[in-house]
């Protein structure tokens, strides 16, 4: 089936140091794969963080990157500086070109930052 | 940026209630979704709606459940009765299009629903 496979947290990083929060997919029903990240501030809505349509490409936000790898069936998120307003809840979506809204979403990271 | 609003934020109601959960999308959206996220589980889609309908829903979306958007007013999920399995945290998104590739869903910061 279709599902989202992300890194399992909590995790912690210090302040101005790196980082990577994985995400793999399957998508044996979706022609046409769409990911997504999505990011939820403590007190607020999931707002979309980056997306990319198309294998290969990728999308990058406020300092965060994600390649799309078709091969690898990944998505990872990361950034190579980190800042303590970064602390949040991370979620890795897979989404169908051709289906309205409908996202498959990983089980969410959340991360802290150690100032 | 456009909010989606949810109100309340959580709910407490007894088992075989009804309870409606109001979603204010963002004004000019035209399509509308509930996603449910049980309790250390991931976040998963229940419908979506448009043009008063139901265009897709889940299998997590059973009889007892309903969507409507009267007027143009709140979008609502009612749950008529309500059962224990049904205590989760329930997300309203809306999109200004939705068969339109990676469209960019807004989502509410969700209700909280406790069924005892």
């Amino acid at each position: 089936g279709d599902s989202v496979t992300q890194t399992e947290g909590p995790v912690t990083v210090s302040e101005s140091e790196s980082l990577i929060i994985n995400c793999t997919y399957s998508a044996t029903s979706i022609a046409y794969p769409n990911l997504f990240w999505y990011v939820r501030y403590p007190g607020e809505g999931l707002q979309l963080l980056l997306k990319v349509i198309t294998a290969g490409q990728k999308g990058s936000s406020r300092g965060f990157e994600a390649t799309y790898n078709k091969e690898t069936t990944s998505f990872h998120l990361q950034k190579a500086s980190v800042q303590e307003s970064d602390s949040a809840v991370y979620y890795c979506a897979l989404g169908d070109r051709y289906n309205q809204g409908k996202l498959i979403f990983g089980q969410g990271t959340k991360l802290s930052i150690k100032p | 940026g456009p909010k989606v609003l949810q109100i309340p934020s959580h709910q407490i109601i007894d088992m075989g209630q009804m309870v409606t959960l109001n979603c204010d999308p963002v004004s000019n959206h035209l399509y509308f979704y509930w996603y449910k996220q049980i309790l250390g589980q991931q976040m998963e889609f229940l419908v979506n709606f448009y043009n008063g309908k139901v265009m897709e829903k889940s299998k997590l979306f059973k009889d007892q459940f309903s969507v409507e958007r009267p007027d143009g007013s709140y979008f609502t999920l009612k749950i008529q009765p309500t059962a224990l399995e049904d205590s989760a945290v329930y997300f309203c998104a809306s999109s200004l299009e939705g068969g339109q590739s990676a469209e960019t869903l807004y989502f509410g910061s969700g209700t909280r629903l406790t069924v005892l």
